[in-house]
């Protein structure tokens, strides 16, 4: 079945450093990619969806020059979180889709904590 | 934008009964409705979906039934087991490709 690696799964960072996050599809092309925020206890959040070569579509209230999207393949997304705060400690997972047929697979996710 | 809404928060079974969530969606155009479980800590799994030609699917103890005139779809499963507690999770698509979320159902399974 289709796999989708996700990279760091941990990461500590201090506060105002820069962390990226790595998503790739490992068996097949994925022309969407998701990107979601997920915090204790509560549902997945859809911070933005990009496609293969153009610039990432974000949600309300997520800004853009802060989380930073890459989709520059059809195998590689990454979501750079840039000068961090405390408050963006949370549980970030990719996931990615060739066509709404085959479904959607979700990354292993992505544990940042920033001190 | 479409909002999935999911109830009840928290549902507790005994081991060997039937555990039900409900989810109703607000956009009707959605045509895709997945159901995902996520234990602690790890990614959502996808267990079941159902798209909207079809009004009901079943895989071995879970099954899932859609109702697009009334805008909601349930999952349903049977002989519950330990491993069964986790959280559930509904979701929605429409042509977008974009899947909203429920909030989501811890489920807990009592030997």
């Amino acid at each position: 079945g289709a796999v989708v690696s996700q990279h760091p799964s941990r990461v500590i960072c201090k506060s105002g450093t820069s962390v990226k996050i790595e998503c790739r599809s490992l068996d097949f092309q994925a022309t969407t990619m998701f990107w979601y925020r997920q915090f204790p206890k509560q549902s997945l959040m859809l911070m933005a969806t990009s496609n293969e070569g153009s610039k990432a579509t974000y949600e309300q209230g997520v800004e853009k020059d802060k989380f930073l999207i890459n989709h520059a393949s059809l195998t590689l997304s990454t979501l750079t979180v840039t000068s961090a705060h405390p408050e963006d400690s949370s549980f970030y997972i990719c996931s990615a889709t060739q066509d709404r047929r085959n479904g959607y697979t979700f990354g292993s996710g992505t544990r940042l904590t920033v001190v | 934008g479409e909002n999935v809404e999911q109830h009840p928060s928290t549902l507790s079974v005994q081991e060997g009964d039937s555990a039900v969530i409900k989810c109703t969606y607000s956009d009707s155009a959605s045509n895709y409705f997945p159901w995902y479980k996520q234990e602690l800590g790890k990614r959502p799994q996808l267990i079941i979906d159902i798209r909207s030609n079809v009004g009901e699917k079943k895989d071995q103890r879970i099954a899932v039934t859609l109702n697009k005139t009334a805008k909601h779809f349930s999952l349903h499963i049977t002989e519950t087991q330990p491993e069964d507690s986790a959280v559930y999770f509904c979701a929605a698509s429409s042509g977008n490709n974009r899947l909203a979320f429920g909030k989501g159902n811890q489920v807990v399974v009592i030997p």
